[in-house]
């Protein structure tokens, strides 16, 4: 299986601040490696996938980067709205794993 | 617009079975596979498995013994069924569109709360 291991699992930040949240594959996954935002009471939403393919309709502030077994989610700008909870999930091979996430506090 | 709307019983008794459906609306159902997913506070989220048009499923090997994936492609709508449930399936079940070559879940349902108690 391959694993995933997220830092930090929480962070504090300002409004305009930058945020950088790391993501480490128990073994070199290529760039198959997505992020995703969630928000209590709702349904996770894409942010990136591939490592650094923005999804249609997310803003520019947030960016990715990596390939085999270290990737980054970085957001800059930080919004009031990215307050969340992040996830790696790598879709390298069944079963697809998630990292346990990163709460970012404003 | 794709959209999917997802139901089924929100309390279930230990040992009894947990069954959602999710319906899709919008864009191609066939094009596609379909999976289920879980969060709860203690595991975050949770791959349970995941189906095609063609009814070809797979399943986290945690689960593979308890879980059933099933299709019906002329509804549009996919099913979940966890059986022999205890506490540590009490969770919110998402289903979810795996969309292109990255294995990436672009559209999600809006998520059903399931609690397993007596």
């Amino acid at each position: 299986d391959v694993q995933l291991t997220q830092s930090p699992s929480s962070l504090s930040a300002s409004v305009g601040d930058r945020v950088t949240i790391t993501c480490r594959a128990s073994q070199s996954i290529s760039r198959y490696l997505n992020w995703y935002q969630l928000k209590p009471g709702n349904a996770p939403k894409l942010l990136i996938y591939a490592a650094s393919n923005l999804q249609t309709g997310v803003p520019s502030r947030f960016s990715g980067s990596g390939s085999g077994t270290d990737f980054t989610l970085t957001i800059s700008n930080l919004q009031r709205e990215d307050l969340a909870t992040y996830y790696c999930q790598q879709s390298y091979r069944t079963p697809y794993f998630f990292g346990l996430g990163t709460k970012v506090e404003i | 617009q794709v959209q999917l709307q997802q139901w089924g019983a929100g309390l279930v008794k230990p040992s009894e079975t947990l069954s959602l459906t999710c319906a899709v609306y919008g864009g191609s159902f066939t094009a596609y596979s379909w999976h289920w997913i879980r969060q709860s506070p203690g595991r975050g989220l949770e791959w349970i498995g995941q189906i095609n048009h063609s009814g070809s499923t797979r399943y986290s090997p945690s689960l593979q013994n308890r879980v059933t994936i099933s299709i019906d492609t002329s509804r549009s709508q996919f099913s979940l069924t966890l059986t022999s449930v205890t506490a540590a399936d009490t969770a919110v079940y998402f289903c979810a569109r795996e969309s292109g070559g990255w294995t990436r879940f672009d559209y999600w349902g809006q998520g059903t709360q399931i609690a397993v108690s007596s």
